[in-house]
């Protein structure tokens, strides 16, 4: 696609349930990152993918956090069991993979967690 | 970790005048990239400018310029002939140049405000 993608743009949930968060990243990209901005803050990060493999996801903060990603594209954010310190923007982007000053990591607009 | 500080939350500039957004840094790292990313209230974050660490000479991109001081581990955004279109918040980030590593570091952020 034209640019980095993420669903949905916004979502409410309640305490205790689970959620997806789904990235779809600029086409030919194979890195895929995962950040969270949460109200007033800045960036953290979460997850970094390289293909489908996920050489850095020390960003997770519990176990109740996970990613995959398939075919190398798409890639799916599960938060479980959420509590409300989990509402935030959570926002994906992807580079070319290189680690060049020109790989610029390219961001979606994020979608918004609001747990009740 | 590498830690990323910007001490000004909020800016305000009149129309056609300049600002400029202050960011310091931590690294025991010699070579490392930086950057300031926009964030519009849509939340799309667009890159503005980078800067390598081993170049010398401050990077440029039209209106925008940074003053890089290496030494002092300070890397500023000035914006000139502010525009309406500049309001939004501001980060400052740094990546470090080893491979497996490609994950941004943000600052807080800055939040621009360009007075008509």
């Amino acid at each position: 696609g034209a640019g980095v993608s993420q669903s949905p743009s916004n979502k409410v949930t309640e305490k205790g349930k689970d959620v997806e968060l789904r990235c779809d990243p600029i086409s030919g990209h194979t890195a895929l990152y995962w950040y969270r901005q949460s109200l007033g803050q800045g960036l953290e990060f979460l997850i970094y993918f390289q293909g489908n493999s996920a050489p850095d996801k020390s960003g997770l903060p519990s176990d109740r956090f996970s990613a995959e990603r398939t075919g190398g594209s798409v890639s799916t954010l599960t938060i479980q069991r959420t509590q409300q310190e989990d509402s935030a923007v959570y926002l994906c982007a992807s580079s070319t993979g290189l680690a060049l000053p020109t790989d610029t990591q390219y961001f979606g607009p994020g979608t918004r967690l609001t747990v009740l | 970790a590498q830690t990323v500080t910007q001490s000004q939350p909020e800016m305000s500039v009149q129309e056609a005048e300049t600002v400029t957004l202050s960011c310091t840094y931590d690294t025991s790292e010699n070579n490392y990239y930086l950057f300031w990313y926009k964030q519009p209230p849509s939340r799309q974050m667009i890159l503005v400018i980078r800067q390598e660490a081993y170049k010398q000479q401050n990077a440029t991109e039209n209106r925008f310029s940074v003053n890089f001081q290496k030494a002092a581990k300070s890397f500023s955004l000035k914006i000139s002939d502010s525009q309406l279109g500049d309001t939004a918040m501001y980060f400052c980030a740094f990546r470090r140049v080893f491979s497996n590593d490609y994950k941004l570091s943000f600052g807080a952020g800055t939040t621009v405000t360009v007075r008509a």
